[in-house]
């Protein structure tokens, strides 16, 4: 079963530009969960999407947004882009959650953003 | 806020010696916690996971402990090996489909 992809791999902007981040979950999984990591701030939740429905959102401004289709496959995009924005953004898909238990959660290799 | 955080930055063993990671978490409603491999150049990997209704749980060297009453994870490997070299998270969801990450812990064997 291929694991979660995200692309691209590695993206150069420039201050004021936005961006699309897109990652595909592994086949069969509905929940996907996007997350910022940087040197000094870790691995920061921003959302997560079910079934096309963000079911929660980190706190982030509202420049940074996502979306997710009915394949499961979900984007986010960052408007006018900040030179904190650069950063890993990691994706990770997960199967349902059945009965409020919690389900692993499978990373991609992540998108790493430069912001010049 | 809810936070979770790491008490050692980095960590340095022997290898063949045991590791132990330790992590706080200061939400008492988080019910499921997860400790996270990361290596250079890659996305985390999940390692082991407990859930709020046990204090121990056992799994290919590693073992993760939950004490509720101080709200703190460890993470064990036992026999370390140059290949556990990464950077270890523990992670808590305490519902809402929200995951809150600690800041990290960087291991290192040393051969």
């Amino acid at each position: 079963k291929a694991g979660v992809t995200q692309t691209p791999r590695y993206l150069i902007k420039t201050r004021g530009q936005q961006v699309t981040l897109s990652c595909s979950p592994i086949s069969g999984h509905r929940s996907v969960s996007w997350y910022q990591q940087t040197p000094g701030q870790g691995l920061q939740f921003l959302f997560e999407y079910f079934s096309e429905t963000q079911r929660n959102k980190g706190n982030f401004p509202g420049r940074f947004s996502g979306r997710q289709f009915s394949n499961s496959r979900s984007e986010m995009n960052v408007s006018t882009l900040e030179l904190g924005d650069s950063a890993l953004y990691l994706c990770a898909s997960s199967s349902l959650y059945r009965g409020g238990a919690y389900n692993e959660q499978f990373f991609g290799p992540g998108t790493r953003l430069t912001v010049l | 806020g809810e936070s979770v955080g790491l008490h050692l930055p980095t960590l340095s063993v022997q290898e063949g010696d045991n590791s132990i990671i330790n992590c706080a978490y200061s939400n008492s409603a988080s019910d499921y916690f997860i400790w996270y491999k990361q290596e250079s150049g890659k996305g985390p990997q999940f390692i082991i996971d407990i859930r709020s209704n046990m204090d121990k749980r056992q799994g290919q060297r590693v073992t993760v402990l939950l004490n509720k009453t101080v709200k703190h994870l460890s993470l064990q490997i036992a026999a370390t090996q140059p290949g556990d070299s990464a950077v270890y998270f523990c992670a808590e969801f305490t519902g809402g489909f929200k995951t809150i990450f600690g800041a990290g812990t960087r291991l290192f064997v040393k051969a």
